[in-house]
C-alpha cells in the first residue's frame, strides 16, 4: 500500500490566488482528515470526512477554507482567496484500526 | 478548550540517557493516547500508542498513562543521536466515538553525540 499520497508538495502563490491541495487516502480506510500545522499553532485539526460525508467541519478557520470528498479516493481542500496567513503544512491522515493516524507526506503552502 | 499540553523544550539528553517526555491533557473523558515522532521536514509517524494505566514498552520506548493524574508520558531508553526530533503527543479527547486527535505542541529532543 502506497499510503495517503498528496499533491502537490510545495505551492509557492500570491495572495488572492486559490489553492487546491489533493490527497489520495489509503484504500479501505473509511475516515480521513485535514489538518494544518505551522510553529505558532502546531496541528491543528481542519475538517473529517467518513464515509465521504464530512463529519466536523469547526476547525475550519473561515469561509475562504473548503473541503470535498467526491468519492471513497479522493478529496480536496480548497482556499479562495488565499492570505499570507494560510502559510502552512496542510497533512492529509486516514485512521487506523486502533485510532491511529497515517499521515501523508503534507503539502506546504506558501503565500506570499 | 480541550487541550494536550507538552513543554516545548528543547530537552537535551547525552547519547545513551533515558529521555523522558510528559504530556498532560485536560479531558478527563479521554481514552486513547498516542506518541508521534516528527522529524524536521517530515510528517508525524506513529511511535506507539496506549489505552490503559500503566506502563506500555515496544523496545526502547515505554508510555506511561495514569488516568487520575491525566498524564502520559513516554520513556526512551539508551537515546540515540537518530531519535533526535519533536515528539508530539495526541489525545482522542471525545468519547462519544469521534475520531480525531488533538495535538500537543510537541517536545525537541536532542540527543548529543
Amino acid at each position: 500500500d502506497a499510503g495517503v499520497i498528496q499533491s502537490p508538495r510545495h505551492e509557492v502563490t500570491e495572495m488572492g490566488q486559490e489553492v487546491t491541495l489533493r490527497c489520495k487516502p489509503i484504500s479501505g480506510h473509511d475516515y480521513l482528515f485535514w489538518y494544518r500545522q505551522t510553529m505558532m499553532r502546531g496541528l491543528e485539526l481542519l475538517i473529517y470526512f467518513n464515509n465521504n460525508v464530512p463529519i466536523d467541519d469547526s476547525g475550519m478557520p473561515e469561509d475562504r477554507f473548503s473541503a470535498k470528498m467526491p468519492n471513497a479516493s479522493f478529496s480536496t481542500l480548497k482556499i479562495q482567496p488565499s492570505e499570507p496567513r494560510d502559510s502552512a503544512v496542510y497533512f492529509c491522515a486516514n485512521t487506523g484500526v486502533t485510532g491511529e493516524l497515517f499521515f501523508g507526506e503534507g503539502s506546504r503552502l506558501t503565500v506570499l | 478548550q480541550k487541550e494536550v499540553e507538552q513543554n516545548s523544550g528543547p530537552l537535551s539528553v547525552p547519547e545513551g540517557a533515558i529521555a523522558s517526555l510528559n504530556c498532560t491533557y485536560s479531558d478527563r473523558g479521554s481514552q486513547s493516547f498516542f506518541w508521534y515522532r516528527q522529524y524536521s521536514g517530515k510528517s508525524p509517524e506513529l511511535i506507539m500508542f496506549i489505552y490503559s494505566n500503566g506502563d506500555k514498552e515496544d523496545g526502547r520506548f515505554t508510555a506511561q498513562l495514569n488516568k487520575a493524574s491525566q498524564y502520559v508520558s513516554l520513556l526512551i531508553r539508551d537515546s540515540q543521536p537518530s531519535d533526535s526530533a519533536t515528539y508530539l503527543c495526541a489525545v482522542n479527547m471525545d468519547d462519544t466515538g469521534r475520531r480525531a486527535l488533538t495535538f500537543g505542541s510537541g517536545t525537541r529532543l536532542q540527543v548529543q553525540p
